[in-house]
């Protein structure tokens, strides 16, 4: 079985600080693991992905994630926040064999001015 | 590729009605997947097609849900009848087959049940 964890349903940031989004997953068998955003009134798109090529994951709009297996984690961070990264933010894990991602509660990011 | 599209946008019907959700997947994808998103309980996936096959259809939430996909450019999610806590945004999403490939998801459909 695999599950997500994201803590803290809304984080709030000031523009230009740093953004950090965290997730925790559980998986019997080695991962893969999802980051999507999700702006209002829109569909879920792809940030970046862990495929066990590399445990820093960049992705776009300057975001990126780092695999920790010791913690079973895939934190997702930016060094500055801009006011067009205000939006839903999913975590997902998908495990060896299952094309089935299962995804976290989500993390509403505020940024304000 | 447009990716995956959704139809319609916006629904709003009376309660008892028969509502119908329409999706076309991207084309050559094997997986497509039904979600339900709600404040309450987030993004859910209700049932899942691999070749146009349901796999698995356990996140339905009750009888009145229906899936299809009878080919493999088309799928609808039917609801009948509907109630006011179906109310939801609903996404189709598709992708190809691959352990550690990404969901590529339409622009989902609001359904306002009153």
């Amino acid at each position: 079985a695999q599950s997500v964890t994201q803590l803290g349903s809304h984080v709030s940031v000031s523009e230009g600080a740093l953004v950090l989004l965290r997730c925790n997953y559980s998986s019997s068998v080695p991962p893969y693991l999802f980051w999507y955003v999700q702006y209002p009134n829109q569909g879920l798109q792809l940030l970046l992905k862990y495929t066990s090529a590399a445990t820093l994951v960049k992705g776009i709009n300057g975001f990126e994630a780092e695999f920790k297996k010791s913690e079973t984690s895939f934190h997702l961070t930016k060094p500055s926040a801009h006011m067009s990264d205000a939006a839903e933010y999913f975590c997902a894990v998908g495990s060896g064999g299952s094309y089935i991602p299962t995804f976290g509660r989500g993390t509403s990011l505020i940024v304000h001015p | 590729d447009a990716g995956v599209i959704q139809s319609p946008r916006h629904e709003v019907t009376e309660m008892g009605q028969e509502v119908t959700l329409r999706c076309k997947p991207i084309s050559g994808h094997d997986y497509l997947f039904w979600y339900r998103q709600t404040m309450m309980r987030g993004l859910e996936l209700l049932i899942y097609f691999n070749n146009n096959v349901p796999i698995d259809d356990s996140g339905m939430p009750e009888d009145r849900f229906s899936a299809k996909m009878p080919n493999a450019s088309f799928s609808t999610l039917k609801i009948q009848p509907s109630e006011p806590r179906d109310s939801a945004v609903y996404f189709c999403a598709s992708s190809p087959r691959g352990e550690n490939t990404e969901a590529f998801f339409g622009q989902g459909t609001r359904l306002t049940v009153v």
